[in-house]
C-alpha cells in the first residue's frame, strides 16, 4: 500500500525566507502528485498538480518539483508570507487505485 | 458552480441521530470523493463514485455510513445511529478526470455528535 511522508511536521520561519517542504512516497507508480493548502477549520486549495511525466509546476511564488524514481516531492516557497501560515498536504494518485494518498502534512508558520 | 459545494458547513447531532451531508460537485465532474478527517488526523478515504460504475466504498468505516450520488452529479453521505467518534471535517472532492486534472475540494462539513 502506497505510504505518504512528509517532512518536517512543523516549520516555522521568518517573513522573507524562502523554504522547502519535503513529501515522500513508497510507490513510484503514481499517476500524478498534487500539493494543498489546508487553513485551520477549512477544506483543501489546490496549489499544483505535477503529472508523473513531469518534472517541475510553478505558480508564483510556489514551485513544485517530482523525481518519480526515488519516490520524492519539493514545494518550494519563495519570499515566505505571513498569509502562507497553514498546514501543507501532498497527495499521490496512485495507478492502481480509485483514492488519493495523502502525506500527514507540514504546519507552517510564517513569522511576520 | 464555480467550485465543490457542501452543506450544511456545521452540523451538531445528538448520539443515535442519523444525517446526512450533501456534496454538489463541479458541473461536469464525473469523479466524486468522500474523505473524513479528525481533529489532529489526516484524511481518510470514505467513498469513490466515477460515472455510472458501481462505487468504490472500500472506505466506509461501517455499514451505518452510506452515499449515493444521483444522476451523476449531487452525492448524499448518511450516517445513522451516529456516535461521538463520527465526530470530524467531512471532505468532498470531485475531478473531471482524476488522472489528468488533479482533485478540488469544498470546504466541507463539521459534524459534531453530542
Amino acid at each position: 500500500k502506497q505510504e505518504v511522508t512528509q517532512i518536517p511536521a512543523a516549520l516555522s520561519v521568518p517573513e522573507g525566507e524562502n523554504l522547502v517542504l519535503n513529501c515522500s512516497f513508497t510507490d513510484s507508480a503514481i499517476y500524478n502528485l498534487q500539493w494543498f493548502r489546508q487553513d485551520p477549520g477549512k477544506g483543501l486549495t489546490s496549489l499544483l498538480l505535477i503529472q508523473s511525466s513531469q518534472r517541475e509546476q510553478t505558480s508564483g511564488r510556489l514551485n513544485a518539483s517530482l523525481d518519480k524514481s526515488s519516490g520524492r516531492s519539493t514545494l518550494y516557497i519563495a519570499a515566505s508570507q505571513p498569509g502562507d501560515s497553514a498546514t501543507y498536504l501532498c497527495a499521490v494518485r496512485g495507478t492502481g487505485a480509485n483514492n488519493l494518498f495523502f502525506g500527514t502534512g507540514t504546519r507552517l508558520t510564517v513569522i511576520p | 458552480g464555480a467550485g465543490v459545494s457542501q452543506s450544511p458547513s456545521n452540523k451538531v447531532t445528538e448520539k443515535g441521530k442519523d444525517v446526512e451531508l450533501r456534496c454538489d460537485p463541479i458541473s461536469g465532474h464525473t469523479a466524486l470523493y468522500w474523505y473524513r478527517q479528525s481533529l489532529g488526523q489526516g484524511l481518510e478515504f470514505l467513498i469513490y463514485f466515477q460515472g455510472n460504475s458501481a462505487p468504490d466504498k472500500s472506505g466506509l468505516p461501517s455499514d451505518r455510513f452510506s452515499a449515493e450520488r444521483t444522476g451523476g452529479s449531487v452525492s448524499t453521505l448518511t450516517i445513522q445511529r451516529t456516535q461521538q467518534e463520527d465526530s470530524a471535517v467531512y471532505l468532498c472532492a470531485s475531478s473531471l478526470d482524476p488522472t489528468f486534472y488533479g482533485y478540488t475540494f469544498g470546504s466541507g462539513t463539521r459534524l459534531t455528535v453530542v
